[in-house]
């Protein structure tokens, strides 16, 4: 089957434009993740969505960021106003299952291309 | 609070020469999971290994191996006869309520 697909895997924006970024993650995965990775840097948390559960928001820079899941499938993620230290590469992964808690729970995350985003 | 620490930022060695990458993690769970990530050049990134904090044996793949040390919080990462083709950043994670992962460390192959 497919592994993650992102799209667009190219945006150039202007500053104070509204972008959206789109994640197909693996069917099945029920757990769905968005992270942020500056130029030369380390991989920073944005969102979790795992399942009917609420999203664990707490990796969200600011309110310019949102993102949204139906189900177990799509999620967009939207950045409002950009600012130029928003471009970044956007990375989103999936898991079958949750994250770590559980003995015996698996949560291997399969990591999509990314979505790289330079604002202007 | 959980962290990972990759302290080297940046490694280069001699092709077929071993090379060892360090990474510390901070945590105050007993259950968990650490991973090892590569980057190549391409950006995507590669899962090379799980590690359950249940099992502290050590693993071994190939020209890769990992040393899980629990009493010193740490999990790292060797590979054996380095090829160009390892060249690439490689990051430790942490799963515990969620994933945090190390700022990585960039490992060039020399030829």
């Amino acid at each position: 089957g497919a592994g993650v697909s992102q799209s667009p895997s190219n945006k150039v924006t202007e500053k104070g434009k509204d972008v959206e970024l789109r994640c197909d993650p693996i069917s099945g995965h029920t757990a769905l993740y968005w992270y942020r990775q500056r130029l030369g840097q380390g991989l920073e948390f944005l969102i979790y969505f795992q399942g009917n559960s609420a999203p664990d928001k707490s990796g969200l820079p600011s309110d310019r960021f949102s993102a949204e899941r139906t189900g177990e499938s799509v999620s967009t993620l939207t950045i409002q106003r950009t600012q130029q230290e928003d471009s970044a590469v956007y990375l989103c992964a999936s898991s079958l299952g949750g994250l770590a808690g559980a003995q015996g729970s698996y949560n291997e995350q399969f990591f999509g291309p990314g979505t790289r985003l330079t604002v202007l | 609070a959980q962290k990972v620490t990759q302290a080297q930022t940046e490694i280069s060695v001699v092709e077929k020469e071993d090379v060892t990458l360090d990474c510390v993690y901070e945590t105050r769970d007993t259950t968990y999971y650490l991973f090892w990530y590569k980057q190549p050049p391409s950006g995507e990134l590669v899962f090379l290994i799980r590690r359950n904090s249940f099992d502290e044996q050590n693993e071994i793949s190939g020209r890769y191996s990992w040393n899980f040390q629990k009493s010193t919080s740490s999990f790292n990462f060797t590979i054996t006869a380095s090829q160009v083709v390892d060249s690439a950043v490689y990051f430790c994670a942490l799963s515990e309520a969620r994933i945090i992962f190390g700022k990585g460390t960039r490992l060039h192959i020399l030829p």
